[in-house]
């Protein structure tokens, strides 16, 4: 079956603008994750969702970073006025909410702030 | 300190050697803990889970001491395509999320 989509691949953009990035998880997956990584490190959280609401956001570096899941699928991850240190392979996982541990990752966005 | 801390590497090893890998944790209530793989410029995939009682999977072994905070991973007989980065994934304690603590990640290559 489908996997854990993402789009767009790549997103190159300037110090300053919005970007939006979309993740469309596994079909029942009720559980989604955001992560990002840098190079040469492991990912990094960002925010969870069970179902429509966020369950933990801990990860947000700062308030110019938001994500919603309005209908409990597919989820965009926000942020605003770039900077470049957000560029980074933004990920995105989903898992069955008992599949303790286990996270389905999509492709990732390649997100790059010049 | 971060919560997870790993030697990044890179371990360079003909085929056919054993390899280890271990890694730490700060957070003693943390709960479950994992090996993923992430192959260059792939998204991380779960390799296995790790038990107290230690676990095996074909040529893979994990080990896990609570006591002093410390994951293994074993891999015996390397294969070509066993070159990939290995993660430690812990799950922290103390609260209802399913969020994964990631380490920097351990680099293996295979040699011919």
């Amino acid at each position: 079956g489908a996997g854990v989509s993402q789009t767009p691949s790549n997103k190159v953009t300037e110090k300053g603008k919005y970007v939006e990035l979309r993740c469309d998880p596994i079909s029942g997956h009720t559980a989604l994750y955001w992560y990002r990584q840098s190079l040469g490190q492991g990912p990094e959280f960002l925010i969870y969702f069970q179902g429509t609401g966020a369950a933990d956001d801990s990860g947000l570096p700062n308030d110019r970073f938001f994500a919603v899941r309005p209908e409990g699928s597919v989820s965009t991850l926000k942020i605003q006025r770039t900077e470049r240190g957000d560029s980074a392979v933004y990920l995105c996982a989903s898992s069955l909410i008992d599949s303790w541990g286990e996270q389905f990752f999509g492709p990732g966005t390649r997100l790059t702030v010049l | 300190r971060k919560e997870v801390e790993q030697d990044p590497g890179p371990f360079n090893v003909p085929e056919g050697a054993t390899v280890a890998f271990n890694c730490t944790y700060s957070n003693s209530a943390s709960q479950s803990f994992f090996w993923y793989r992430q192959d260059c410029r792939k998204e991380p995939k779960l390799l296995m889970s790790v038990y107290s009682s230690g676990n095996e999977d074909g040529r893979f072994t994990a080990q896990l001491n609570r006591a002093s905070q410390y994951i293994s991973l074993l891999i015996r007989d390397s294969k070509l395509s066993d070159s990939a980065t290995y993660l430690c994934v812990v799950i922290p304690g103390g609260g209802a999320t399913n969020k994964l603590i990631f380490g920097t990640g351990t680099l293996l290559a295979v040699q011919p």
